[in-house]
């Protein structure tokens, strides 16, 4: 597709539950970005990838969040044992390569997120 | 660490007026870029523009411009004869060149009022 693409864009789970949370960037862009955006906040970084690998992942709050990328394109987020407080929009975004490098605009292109309900 | 402030959560414009929305950032790096995006009921952020520090000339992008203030670590955006379609959270974020870690500030919400 053209944009960045989520799935679900709503899920409502029970507390203890496993969920996953599905992103498809743009294609060609090797940059992707897991975003938590809280009730009147602003996107809290997660982690970011850089072709396949987990370049950064210091934003994960902790070990029942893990995210991956096998083939360097859809990415896909994984909350272990849910919990209320892990209710949030997961945002998703790409861009082609680090704001700097030539002929980037250092934009990130966001999907319309996956809004996480744990009960 | 840098830090993104925008303190003004709330504001209201009448249609074809125009409202200045307010962003400062603590950084010590010297090559940085600033960005204004707007996130609509949809949910979907879209970047508004998009301003290099190195440039000393404010970014414009049609109805949207920025008053970018270096040393004073100002980065405000300014949206002339406001229309329905700009009601949305707008978000200040910054980022240090070369790297990609984007700071977000907590947003304004705009409302356009008819």
């Amino acid at each position: 597709g053209a944009g960045v693409s989520q799935t679900p864009s709503n899920k409502v789970t029970e507390k203890g539950k496993y969920v996953e949370l599905r992103c498809d960037p743009i294609s060609g862009h090797t940059a992707l970005y897991w975003y938590r955006q809280s009730l009147g906040q602003g996107p809290e970084f997660l982690i970011y990838f850089q072709g396949t690998g987990a370049a950064d992942d210091s934003g994960l709050p902790n070990d029942r969040f893990f995210a991956v990328r096998p083939e360097g394109s859809v990415s896909t987020l994984k909350i272990q044992r849910t919990e209320r407080g892990d209710s949030a929009v997961y945002l998703c975004a790409s861009s082609s390569r680090l704001a700097g490098a030539e002929s980037n605009t250092g934009e990130l292109f966001f999907g319309e997120g996956s809004r996480l309900t744990v009960l | 660490a840098q830090t993104v402030t925008q303190s003004q959560p709330e504001m209201s414009v009448q249609e074809a007026e125009t409202v200045t929305l307010s962003c400062t950032y603590d950084t010590s790096e010297n090559n940085y870029y600033l960005f204004w995006y707007k996130q609509p009921p949809s949910r979907q952020m879209i970047l508004v523009i998009r301003q290099e520090a190195y440039k000393q000339q404010n970014a414009t992008e049609n109805r949207f411009s920025v008053n970018f203030q270096k040393a004073a670590k100002s980065f405000s955006l300014k949206i002339s004869d406001s229309q329905l379609g700009d009601t949305a959270m707008y978000f200040c974020a910054f980022l240090t060149s070369g790297t990609y870690k984007y700071i977000f500030g907590t947003g304004t919400r705009l409302k356009v009022l008819a």
